[in-house]
């Protein structure tokens, strides 16, 4: 278990809809990184937060958004979803934004767009 | 762009076989570099992590030594246990101080035969 908890596990939608993951990182961990598996792209960043504020962005759609609250957990949203938006998003988060922190990982959550 | 090249999966080795998981990196500055772990169903664990050239990580047995001149990482172990099949990626990032998102390669599959 590393400490940091998504919600939901699994999601499944439809098309054109909007839905928010949830994140929780480790106690004391002050950035979120949001991360993309699919099985056509493999393992992508797509956004950092660092003491809710946006520290690196990577390849995110502009139809996703993401924010860190003051009490440091992070939601994604996703929104006029589609087909290919199906993959695993995965959260990590480490105590700070450093070269060398390790960046502990969270279980996903697998959404299915239908 | 910075990348991480890993050998194409999937590996299949007999239980106590030697195992090498090749990986070479393309990067300017000086990031650090990763092995994560996934086993099926599960998120990514770190496995072993080196931040600068010449460090060599380790981890349940399993080591890999971050050579520059050679650009590469590679991932070994003297001795595998079925309970290694999984899903290896190896993973390039904190080159610079302010921003560590991680770039992934593309992983590779791990069975192991009893």
């Amino acid at each position: 278990d590393s400490g940091v908890t998504q919600t939901p596990k699994h999601l499944i939608t439809a098309t054109g809809q909007r839905v928010t993951l949830r994140c929780s990182p480790r106690s004391g961990d002050l950035s979120v990184y949001w991360y993309q598996q699919s099985l056509d792209q493999g393992l992508q960043f797509l956004i950092q937060y660092y003491n809710g504020e946006e520290r690196a962005k990577g390849n995110i759609l502009e139809r996703f958004s993401a924010q860190q609250f003051p009490d440091l957990h992070s939601e994604l949203n996703l929104s006029s979803l589609e087909l290919g938006d199906s993959a695993l998003y995965f959260c990590a988060s480490s105590a700070r934004a450093g070269r060398t922190d390790t960046q502990y990982f969270g279980p996903g959550t697998r959404l299915t767009v239908l | 762009g910075n990348s991480v090249t890993q050998m194409e999966g999937p590996v299949t080795l007999s239980e106590e076989a030697f195992l090498t998981i090749n990986c070479t990196y393309t990067a300017t500055g000086y990031p650090s570099l990763f092995w994560y772990v996934q086993y099926p169903g599960e998120g990514l664990q770190l496995l072993l992590k080196a931040t600068k050239a010449d460090d060599k990580g380790s981890n349940k047995g399993f080591e890999a030594t971050y050579r520059k001149e050679t650009t590469s990482f590679h991932l070994e172990k003297g001795s595998v246990q079925v309970s290694d099949s999984a899903v290896y990626f190896c993973a390039l990032g904190g080159e610079y101080s302010s921003a560590s998102k991680i770039i992934f390669g593309s992983g590779t599959r791990l069975s192991i035969r009893p």
